[in-house]
């Protein structure tokens, strides 16, 4: 069995100011992680994703996120936010077993203010 | 290559009615799988599909049907439609261990 939980979901920022976005997960076999982002009234956008190596990876639009086994973590940072990152972000965990199938949080909308 | 294609976009409904929400990719993909998104719910599994004729059951599969009779198409059924099932659904297909994600329909049953 497979969940995750995304901490508050709202989270409100100045234009410039660092965007923290977290995200713990639980799963019973070793995850594969991932960020997708929405954009009002669109699909949903891979942002990045951990499978297996480095522990920080990068994604599009200047965001990243470390993997963190001990503390199950998956939580995702952007150093400066712009109004253009407002939108909601969901964070999901599946694992390299078969046809795994995806689980997501429930999302956590990331206003900006100028 | 036009990715996920879903149509409609929007439709209205009313209780009892049928229909069939249409999903398409050309990326030849296996694995394909419907979605519905709720305010506050994030994304549940609906269904999914890991070939041609193989479906199985997601989350939250009562009152909906799936068949995958060709790789491209994966349509997904309502036989009687409930207010339950107003919601956004979002099909999707998977190359290793990433999903991409369709536009989306929104149905509204009254």
């Amino acid at each position: 069995a497979q969940s995750v939980t995304q901490l508050g979901s709202h989270v409100s920022v100045s234009e410039g100011a660092l965007v923290l976005l977290r995200c713990n997960y639980s799963s019973s076999v070793p995850p594969y992680l991932f960020w997708y982002v929405q954009y009002p009234n669109q699909g949903l956008q891979l942002l990045l994703k951990y499978t297996t190596g480095a522990t920080l990876v990068k994604g599009i639009n200047g965001f990243e996120a470390e993997f963190k086994k001990s503390e199950t973590s998956f939580h995702l940072t952007k150093p400066s936010a712009h109004m253009s990152d407002a939108a909601e972000y969901f964070c999901a965990v599946s694992s390299n077993s078969g046809y795994s199938t995806l689980t997501f949080g429930k999302g956590t909308m990331l206003l900006v203010s100028p | 290559n036009a990715g996920v294609t879903q149509t409609p976009k929007f439709q209205v409904l009313k209780t009892g009615q049928s229909m069939t929400l249409q999903c398409a990719q050309d990326m030849n993909h296996e694995y394909m799988s419907w979605y519905r998104q709720d305010p506050g719910m994030g994304l549940r599994l609906i269904h999914y599909s890991v070939g041609a004729g193989i479906t199985d059951q997601g989350e939250v599969p009562n009152g909906y049907n799936v068949s995958r009779s060709t790789t491209e198409d994966f349509p997904l059924r309502l036989l009687s439609a409930a207010p339950s099932q107003t919601s956004v659904y979002f099909c999707a297909s998977r190359r290793q261990e990433t999903q991409y994600f369709g536009p989306g329909t929104r149905l509204l049953v009254l």
